[in-house]
């Protein structure tokens, strides 16, 4: 069945870069997302790609997929404390209906 | 946020009774979804509609039913709750075309 797997914590200083890594096992995944979930909030869309595609770049965000070793990343730069959070990886599969597999989600810490 | 609303935000109920949850979109999108999370699992869809009246199981959908009778509310319905659907309930929407799914901002349901 499908799987997407995370690592379940981040810890970075502000400024620096942070790079949470999701792997997931149906190959027939056409759209893969990330999902930002702050304390006591709903998910809030961040980015997603395309299958077909490699990289994405969308201000701070850097995402990057390596469909052959089905490794999918977000980068986020100069992370601020803002960005701690939980981040959620999703993927489509194969479903018509585009109905999402979520991964358990990485808690991201960010310090002064 | 997509137009979408969830009530009641906070819910408890004891064992036994029966429970509906209601997501609202204003925004007329074809699609919607019912996750849940939980600690330890991420999110996992439950059901989802595609139109009025069509509707489909999720990954974890024993215990839950739901109904769409019209395009901007999806309901989801606990026949008789049980301590194991304590969670927080999301609403999930997209559009017919396009491939941003959007998240509600959840409701805390604690069964006794």
């Amino acid at each position: 069945g499908e799987d997407v797997e995370q690592s379940l914590f981040l810890s970075v200083r502000e400024g620096d870069s942070s790079v949470i890594n999701c792997t997931y096992t149906d190959s027939s995944s056409t759209y893969l997302y990330w999902y930002k979930q702050e304390p006591g909030a709903g998910l809030q869309l961040l980015t997603y790609i395309f299958s077909n595609m490699d990289m994405k770049q969308d201000q701070r965000l850097t995402v990057l997929l390596n469909k052959k070793d089905k490794h999918l990343s977000l980068r986020i730069a100069d992370t601020q404390t803002g960005d701690s959070a939980i981040y959620f990886c999703a993927e489509t599969g194969n479903s018509g209906y585009s109905t999402l597999t979520f991964g358990k989600g990485t808690m991201l810490l960010v310090s002064p | 946020d997509a137009g979408i609303t969830q009530s009641p935000r906070h819910k408890v109920t004891e064992t036994g009774t029966p429970v509906t949850l209601r997501c609202h979109q204003t925004e007329n999108h074809r699609y919607m979804y019912w996750y849940r999370q939980d600690p330890g699992h991420g999110l996992r869809l439950i059901h989802y509609s595609y139109g009025v009246k069509d509707t489909d199981k999720g990954e974890v959908s024993d215990g839950y039913s739901v109904s769409r009778s019209k395009t901007e509310d999806f309901l989801l319905t606990l026949e008789s709750a049980t301590s194991s659907q304590t969670s927080v309930y999301f609403c999930a929407v997209k559009q017919g075309t396009g491939y941003e799914q959007y998240f509600g901002p959840g409701t805390r349901l604690t069964v006794t």
